[in-house]
């Protein structure tokens, strides 16, 4: 099975920073990887898929990046609405598997 | 739009079984293949199942192995987990959720969830 672990679990960050979070497989899995963001109390929703790929409809301060092993989702700008928590999925191969969540809390 | 809503859930007790449903609409439900993904209290997301746009094909989580089964009626629109044996670390919110299309295993519509309890 692959292992997806994520980095930090937690961040506490104020509106207009830049946040990144990171995502790393237990073996290279291309570019098969997306991210979602969860709300307290809602369904995920897709944010980012093969990587680098921005859904329709996601705010373009959303970006994803990495290949192999190692990945990021970066937020350019976090607005009041990005408050949430953030999981990663590998797309390789089956089981499929979810990275921990990392949450983004207000400083 | 596009819109998945699952019903079904409640409180079992262990060893006892439930069937979860999907209800889709806006796409063609046949054409894709299906997911079921569970989050236990305060815990994160968990793979449970995956199932092909014609049912011929499943897969699912060791963890679930066994006892739980995913099976679609394309005729209705409607995606169905039945979960046998139950046990008190099935305690979730189980999401139904589409795949984006083709091979891929991206999930890019998801349900708004219904609650399992097993408890005695």
């Amino acid at each position: 099975d692959i292992q997806m672990t994520q980095s930090p679990s937690s961040l506490s960050a104020v509106v207009e920073d830049r946040v990144t979070i990171a995502c790393r497989a237990s073996r290279s899995i291309k570019s098969y990887l997306s991210w979602y963001q969860q709300k307290p109390g809602k369904a995920p929703q897709l944010l980012i898929y093969a990587a680098s790929s921005l859904q329709t409809g996601v705010p373009s301060r959303f970006s994803g990046s990495g290949s192999g092993t190692d990945f990021t989702l970066t937020i350019s700008s976090l607005q009041p609405e990005d408050f949430a928590t953030y999981y990663c999925q590998q797309t390789y191969s089956t089981p499929l598997t979810f990275g921990g969540g990392t949450k983004v809390e207000i400083k | 739009q596009m819109q998945l809503v699952e019903s079904g859930g409640g409180v079992a007790q262990p060893g006892r079984s439930l069937r979860l449903s999907c209800a889709a609409s806006g796409f063609i439900f046949s054409s894709y293949g299906m997911y079921w993904v569970r989050q236990a209290p305060g815990k994160g997301l968990e793979w449970v199942a995956l199932i092909s746009y014609d049912g011929s094909t499943t897969y699912y989580a060791d963890s679930v192995k066994g006892r739980f089964s995913s099976s679609r009626d394309n005729s209705k629109n409607t995606l169905f987990l039945q979960m046998n044996s139950l046990r008190a670390e099935d305690t979730a919110v189980y999401y139904c959720a589409k795949s984006w299309g083709g091979n891929s295993y991206v999930m890019d519509v998801w349900g708004q969830g219904t609650t399992v309890t097993v408890s005695s």
